[in-house]
């Protein structure tokens, strides 16, 4: 069974420009998160999708939109990058009420 | 927002010894939770889940559960340098849409 993979592992990205980050969930698992971690803190909350619609939301602005696709596969954009905007974005993948499998993560640098 | 409250560290436990890791959350409602390990620069690691009030032992692991004091918490027993992470709790929201983390607590087990 492979596990939850994201691309790319790390990005630097100008202000004001966009991004697009990507995440292949664990193989049966039809439900896909996003999280923004910052140095220090805990995970935070962006979306969730599950078969292919967002059914919950964190305190993200507009700016932040994603995809869910057929084979579960997923998209988080980001337009006008912020500095602050800078931190790792993990995916997390799973099924019904069980954990969550997160990726590796993409490292974000905005400059 | 609902909250999930962690004790930052760092926790430092000589090895052998039991490292005790608390964490409380505002979300009533809230019936999953979970513990996931982070070692610098990865992703979290899911090491425990539990659903009902009580104890769940799972090698030198045991989560401890009380809903009515909103409280979860783990032990690890003989702690090693390995265990040396920050521990991170979750709790699932009430809709099931979402896990919120608390910031963790860096737990540093010396040998």
């Amino acid at each position: 069974e492979t596990g939850v993979t994201q691309s790319p592992t790390h990005l630097i990205k100008t202000r004001g420009q966009q991004v697009t980050l990507r995440c292949s969930s664990q193989s049966g698992h039809n439900t896909v998160s996003w999280y923004q971690q910052a140095l220090g803190q805990g995970p935070q909350f962006i979306f969730q999708y599950y078969r292919e619609e967002e059914n919950g939301r964190g305190n993200f602005p507009p700016r932040f939109s994603g995809l869910q696709f057929p084979n579960y596969s997923s998209e988080l954009n980001v337009n006008a990058l912020e500095l602050d905007d800078s931190a790792l974005y993990l995916c997390a993948s799973s099924l019904a009420q069980g954990g969550y499998t997160f990726g590796s993560g993409t490292r974000l640098t905005v400059v | 927002q609902k909250e999930v409250e962690q004790n930052s560290g760092p926790l430092s436990v000589p090895e052998g010894a039991i490292a005790s890791l608390n964490c409380t959350y505002s979300d009533r409602g809230s019936q999953s939770f979970f513990w996931y390990r982070q070692y610098s620069g990865k992703s979290p690691e899911l090491i425990m889940s539990i659903y009902s009030n009580g104890d769940k032992e799972d090698g030198r692991f045991t989560a401890q559960l009380n809903k009515a004091s909103q409280y979860v918490s783990l032990l690890i027993r003989d702690s090693q340098p390995s265990d040396s992470a920050t521990y991170l709790c979750a709790v699932r929201n009430q809709a099931g849409t979402a896990l919120i983390f608390g910031k963790g607590t860096t737990l540093s087990v010396s040998s």
